[in-house]
């Protein structure tokens, strides 16, 4: 049973630390998302990779996110430093070269 | 205004009614459309998709998609409890995959 996986699942951490976020997508899709979830904002895209190659970050805040795909079975995403408002559920989902997306189980993460 | 729009709901129907959930968007070039259905701190589940104009059955659930009228709509059959879940309506408006999806739509079905 193929699916997308994600570490850590929950995270603490403390305003300024760095956290670091990765997801292992399906074996053979070449499409990964990440999706920030908050009750306010509802589900956002920050970014999207395709064959490895990021096409679109927009949605991410520069200044202190970053996403890469060192290879094709693992995509991170880093926030460095951290901020409360970065407290959030991050999805990751992943899909073959089509519309349709397989999502993780997601990364629960609190900035105190 | 959003791109997606849902009604937030809670939707409360009772067991065995039909649930119908629906959703608006405003980019007319949106080329395909997508129910996600989310349990309560769980991740979405793709329950249905559609493309084309006209309804989209499988199993229980029906997708129907007016273009014109720009809106989507989803509907449960013989609504089961394990049906509650907030219903996220997601559109590609463009030829990229980008999901955009709405704020949902919480579905309460009652014993």
């Amino acid at each position: 049973d193929a699916r997308v996986t994600q570490t850590p699942r929950h995270k603490v951490t403390e305003m300024g630390q760095e956290v670091t976020m990765r997801c292992q997508p399906i074996l053979g899709h070449n499409t990964v998302f990440w999706y920030r979830q908050t009750m306010m904002q509802g589900l956002e895209l920050l970014a999207y990779f395709r064959n490895r190659a990021p096409l679109d970050d927009s949605g991410m805040p520069k200044d202190r996110f970053s996403a890469e795909m060192p290879d094709a079975t693992l995509a991170t995403l880093k926030i460095q430093p951290s901020e409360p408002r970065d407290s959030a559920v991050y999805f990751c989902a992943s899909g073959p070269d089509s519309d349709t997306q397989y999502f993780g189980p997601g990364t629960r993460l609190t900035v105190l | 205004q959003k791109e997606v729009e849902q009604n937030s709901g809670p939707l409360s129907v009772p067991e065995g009614a039909i649930a119908s959930l629906n959703c608006t968007y405003s980019d007319r070039g949106s080329q395909s459309f997508f129910w996600y259905r989310q349990y309560s701190g769980k991740s979405p589940e793709l329950i249905m998709f559609i493309y084309s104009n006209g309804d989209k059955e499988d199993g229980r659930f029906t997708a129907q998609l007016n273009k014109a009228s720009q809106y989507v709509s989803l509907l449960i059959r013989d609504s089961q409890p394990s049906d509650s879940a907030t219903y996220l309506c997601a559109v590609i408006v463009d030829s990229s995959y980008k999901l955009i999806f709405g704020s949902g739509t919480r579905l309460l079905v009652r014993p």
